[in-house]
């Protein structure tokens, strides 16, 4: 079955510092994959998309994503992280099943960023 | 953009009323929106797939008659919460996806529901 996994729970980086959010997936075919963020309170922002094309990817709030066929990874890189990245980081792939496209969420990172 | 607006983003209500959440696309047309709940310090749960014209699919183990789902609009859907109880309480999201059947298109995401029941 379809799943995607983020290992880490908890991560927590001095503002700065570089970042990085690992997710791994278990899909057959090629993934449409995606990376949000949750500020408390609130809905999901898209950070940034795969599904084709350059295996790097970048986003807003500059983000960047890696896809690793080989890993079966989509890990979520900043090189200099901001008090304001501070938030809930989800990855999610989408998964065909009746008739529409759903997605399979991780169960999230939780990002905490020391002044 | 793409925008979702979802309301109220808050609500408290006493054990055994009913609640209506509303997910609106500003700006575009939804045929398909989404329903998750999330509960504290977790992942977001599907919990149904809202149609318009049609009936909702819900996910295994989401009650239908508990979660009412209307999708009358192709700009709005609505999730009844009937005869909610304390363990009813819960953040419920909404999102909506512009083009459908496009699996590289995002979804798009409503800022979210706090249900508290009293």
């Amino acid at each position: 079955a379809q799943s995607v996994t983020q290992p880490d729970i908890h991560i927590t980086v001095s503002e700065g510092a570089s970042l990085e959010l690992r997710c791994n997936y278990s899909y057959g075919a090629t993934p449409y994959l995606f990376w949000y963020v949750q500020s408390p309170g609130q809905g999901l922002q898209l950070l940034l998309k795969y599904f084709s094309g350059d295996t790097l990817v970048q986003g807003i709030k500059g983000f960047e994503a890696e896809f690793k066929r080989s890993q079966s990874s989509f890990n979520l890189r900043k090189p200099s992280v901001h008090w304001s990245d501070a938030a809930e980081y989800f990855c999610a792939v989408v998964l065909r099943a009746s008739g529409t496209y759903k997605y399979i969420f991780g169960t999230g990172t939780r990002l905490k960023v020391l002044a | 953009g793409a925008v979702v607006s979802q309301h109220p983003s808050w609500v408290i209500c006493k054990s055994g009323t009913s609640v209506k959440i509303e997910c609106r696309s500003l700006d575009f047309q939804a045929t398909t929106m989404f329903w998750y709940r999330q509960f504290p310090k977790q992942s977001l749960m599907l919990m149904a797939t809202s149609n318009e014209g049609s009936k909702a699919t819900y996910e295994q183990g989401v009650e239908k008659d508990k979660f009412l789902i209307n999708h009358a609009s192709l700009t709005l859907s609505t999730l009844t919460v009937t005869s909610a109880h304390p363990e009813d309480s819960s953040f419920y999201i909404c999102s909506a996806r512009d083009q459908p059947g496009q699996p590289n298109q995002p979804q798009h995401f409503g800022d979210g529901t706090r249900l508290s029941i009293l």
